[in-house]
C-alpha cells in the first residue's frame, strides 16, 4: 500500500464551521493532489499541488482552500462548511504529473 | 475539454461470467490507466497502458490500449465476489507541465454468487 495517512477518517461538522483535512505521505512523492467523490459525479480534483507552496485550483475548487508547507503534508481547508461539501475527499500522489497515482483511504466529511 | 466516456455504467453479473467494459475519448491519449474501487475505500491500480495496441493482463484481468488511442478495454474473466466494485479508466491531460488526470464516471460491478 502507498503510504498515504488521511486524517480525520470520518467528521460531522455543523454548517459555517471551518474543517481542515490532513494528508501525509511517506513516499516523498512531489504531487499531491484532493479529490471529492460524489454519487453521479466521480472523482472531481480540487486542488492539487506539485512541491512545496506550489498549489493550483482543480476543476471544483470553490469553497476550498489548501496549504503544502511541507512535501509529506497537504492539507484541505473548508473555511465556511456547507451542506454541499457533504462528501467522501480522498487525497492522492503522484511521483509525475499525469501519472500513476495513489489513492489514499478516504475522509468522509458530513455537514450538517 | 477532454471527457471519457465509460461504459456500461452499471452491471449486475452471475459470478463465474466474464465480464468487458470499454472507455471511450474524443480526443487522443497516451496513457490509460485502470483504478477498482472497492466498497468504502479508496481507488487503487489495476493496470496501466503506455502504448497504443498495448495488451496487458493482471491476474484474471486484461485491459487493451486502443489502437485509436482514443479508447480503452478492461475485461475480467470468470468474475468472483470479490471483483464487486467500481472500475474507474482515467488518462492524463496534455496541458502543460502539470497534467492531471481525467476520470470516467465509472462502471460499478456486482456479482452475484
Amino acid at each position: 500500500d502507498a503510504g498515504i495517512t488521511q486524517s480525520p477518517r470520518h467528521k460531522v461538522t455543523e454548517t459555517g464551521t471551518p474543517v481542515t483535512l490532513r494528508c501525509h505521505q511517506t513516499e516523498n512523492h512531489r504531487y499531491m493532489y484532493w479529490y471529492r467523490q460524489d454519487p453521479g459525479h466521480g472523482l472531481r480534483l480540487i486542488h492539487y499541488s506539485y512541491g512545496v507552496k506550489d498549489t493550483d485550483k482543480g476543476e471544483v475548487s470553490d469553497g476550498y482552500s489548501v496549504s503544502r508547507s511541507k512535501t509529506e503534508d497537504f492539507l484541505l481547508t473548508l473555511e465556511s462548511a456547507t451542506s454541499s461539501q457533504t462528501s467522501v475527499y480522498f487525497c492522492a500522489i503522484s511521483r509525475t504529473a499525469g501519472n500513476t497515482i495513489y489513492f489514499g483511504e478516504g475522509s468522509w466529511l458530513t455537514v450538517v | 475539454g477532454q471527457q471519457l466516456n465509460q461504459s456500461p455504467q452499471s452491471m449486475f453479473i452471475q459470478e463465474g461470467e466474464d465480464v468487458s467494459m470499454n472507455c471511450t475519448s474524443s480526443s487522443i491519449f497516451n496513457t490509460w490507466l485502470w483504478y477498482k474501487q472497492d466498497p468504502g475505500e479508496g481507488p487503487v491500480l489495476l493496470i496501466a497502458l503506455y502504448k497504443a495496441g498495448e495488451l496487458t493482463s493482471n491476474g484474471r484481468l486484461t485491459a487493451q490500449f486502443g489502437i485509436t488511442r482514443k479508447d480503452s478495454f478492461l475485461n475480467i474473466s470468470a468474475s468472483i465476489p470479490s471483483d464487486v466494485g467500481i472500475y474507474f479508466c482515467a488518462g492524463p491531460t496534455n496541458a502543460g507541465n502539470n497534467r492531471k488526470l481525467i476520470w470516467g464516471l465509472g462502471t460499478s460491478l456486482a456479482v452475484n454468487p
